[in-house]
């Protein structure tokens, strides 16, 4: 039932990994989006996707790469983790460039040791 | 994006209603006003969303004023489950897909 699912809630890695963290929707939206939620609890928008293009690609180190498959999945692979990629990262989705409004995930608690 | 001010907190008491104000006084006329609230550990939820007239919705009502500068969401009864942080938010009614988000208000409720 649930609308838009990430995988794992939890991740703690040491320094240098590469981790990835998965994301799907199951209402039918196009457009896909990753956020990070720091420590200081501010949400910024990473990336974004429109049928399985990429439409927003903010000031993110591009150790950062997302990747799409279909509409209703957005993945986020990260290389070589450092100890500021520990954060919450939050997928979400929306329909029409979110007009009606966006649906979030419960986030991905990472924390880089 | 256009800009939103917000207080950092309120409090309310449970059963009570909750008038959260918003102020955008560089609001454009394709903006959309957008709230959402997180609670805690949890990702951010949509509330509601106007653009001039008032809203109504199981969660809420959206009370926008006549020069568009400022908003007000209100939770006609408050619960425990309501405690949370508030953000209002701008969002271009143009081709901008981001949603742009501040620093919210921390929504207090006491039994």
């Amino acid at each position: 039932d649930t609308a838009v699912s990430q995988t794992p809630k939890y991740l703690v890695t040491q320094m240098g990994n590469d981790k990835s963290i998965k994301c799907e929707q199951n209402l039918g939206h196009d457009t896909m989006y990753w956020y990070k939620q720091d420590s200081k609890k501010f949400l910024k928008i990473m990336f974004s996707y429109n049928n399985k293009e990429l439409i927003i690609n903010e000031t993110v180190p591009n150790r950062f790469s997302p990747k799409s498959p279909d509409k209703a999945h957005l993945n986020l692979h990260i290389n070589s983790l450092e100890l500021g990629d520990s954060a919450v990262y939050f997928c979400a989705s929306s329909q029409d460039r979110g007009r009606d409004g966006y649906t979030f995930g419960s986030g991905t608690r990472l924390t880089v040791v | 994006d256009a800009k939103t001010t917000q207080p950092n907190s309120m409090e309310s008491n449970e059963e009570e209603p909750v008038h959260l104000p918003c102020n955008h006084s560089t609001i454009s006329g394709t903006d959309y006003i957008h709230w959402y609230r997180q609670l805690p550990s949890q990702g951010p939820e949509y509330v509601i969303h106007g653009l001039t007239s008032n809203v109504n919705n199981r969660m809420a009502s959206l009370a926008i004023a006549e020069d568009r500068k400022s908003s007000t969401l209100i939770l006609h009864r408050a619960t425990l489950r309501d405690a949370a942080v508030y953000y209002c938010i701008l969002r271009s009614g143009g081709s901008n897909y981001k949603l742009t988000f501040g620093k919210g208000t921390l929504l207090t409720v006491n039994p």
